[in-house]
């Protein structure tokens, strides 16, 4: 079964309002997950990095006020989408990973989310 | 600088026929490796990855994917495709703790 679940996995918006996507490791602690976005016929781009109870780390050029990250614990992180407008539509997909030195190696992605903004 | 490159954009085999899809990384440190494939709005599906160990790995659906140190590549291949291989594929490098980073992808198309 599926050891990263996102969710939703498509999710229809009207311009103006806030989306929020979760992502949780399903047998794992995450000690540190990933939030990437894909533009069509594009590859996946890292949005940011977030370790559990910290603030998330954004890649350059991406707007950490529109795109808020919180990784509450450690099989829970959310990325909402505030003030969604139409070129926010995107694939999102989070990967959940475990830490550099775990002995149990974890590293899986989400399903993803496709966002449409109306 | 962390990089990933795939420099076939598309590619167009035969059902049956082999396939070998490109990936060469640039990274700081010996990288865990990935291929991912996509199919049309779906999202990833994980194929292999390469850790550490035997540097010939065996993924699902008759993948494999050998990891060349002194190449800096880790190609994947099939011995005979399937039409229902046609999709997305995407060569990732990171380590645990890290960022993983995607290269820009390769389109698979399979002729019957």
């Amino acid at each position: 079964g599926a050891v990263v679940s996102q969710h939703p996995s498509w999710v229809i918006c009207k311009s103006g309002t806030s989306v929020k996507i979760e992502c949780r490791s399903l047998d794992f602690q995450a000690t540190t997950m990933f939030w990437y976005r894909q533009f069509p016929k594009q590859s996946l781009m890292l949005m940011a990095t977030s370790n559990e109870g910290s603030k998330a780390t954004y890649e350059q050029g991406v707007e950490k006020d529109k795109f808020l990250i919180n990784h509450a614990s450690l099989t829970l992180s959310t990325l909402t989408v505030t003030s969604a407008h139409p070129e926010d539509s995107s694939f999102y997909i989070c990967s959940a990973q475990t830490g550099l030195h775990s002995t149990n190696e974890k590293l899986f992605f989400g399903s993803g989310t496709q966002l449409s903004v109306l | 600088a962390q990089s990933v490159t795939q420099p076939d954009i598309h590619i167009t085999v035969s059902e049956g026929a082999s396939l070998e899809l490109r990936c060469n990384y640039s990274y700081g440190a010996t990288p865990y490796l990935f291929w991912y494939v996509q199919s049309p709005g779906q999202g990833l599906q994980l194929l292999l990855k390469y850790f550490s160990g035997d540097t010939l790995v065996q993924g699902i659906k008759g993948f494999e994917a050998e990891f060349k140190r002194s190449q800096s590549s880790f190609n994947l291949r099939k011995p005979s495709v399937h039409w229902s291989d046609a999709a997305e594929y995407f060569c990732a490098v990171g380590a645990l703790g890290d960022k993983v980073i995607f290269g820009p992808g390769t389109s698979l198309s399979v002729i019957p």
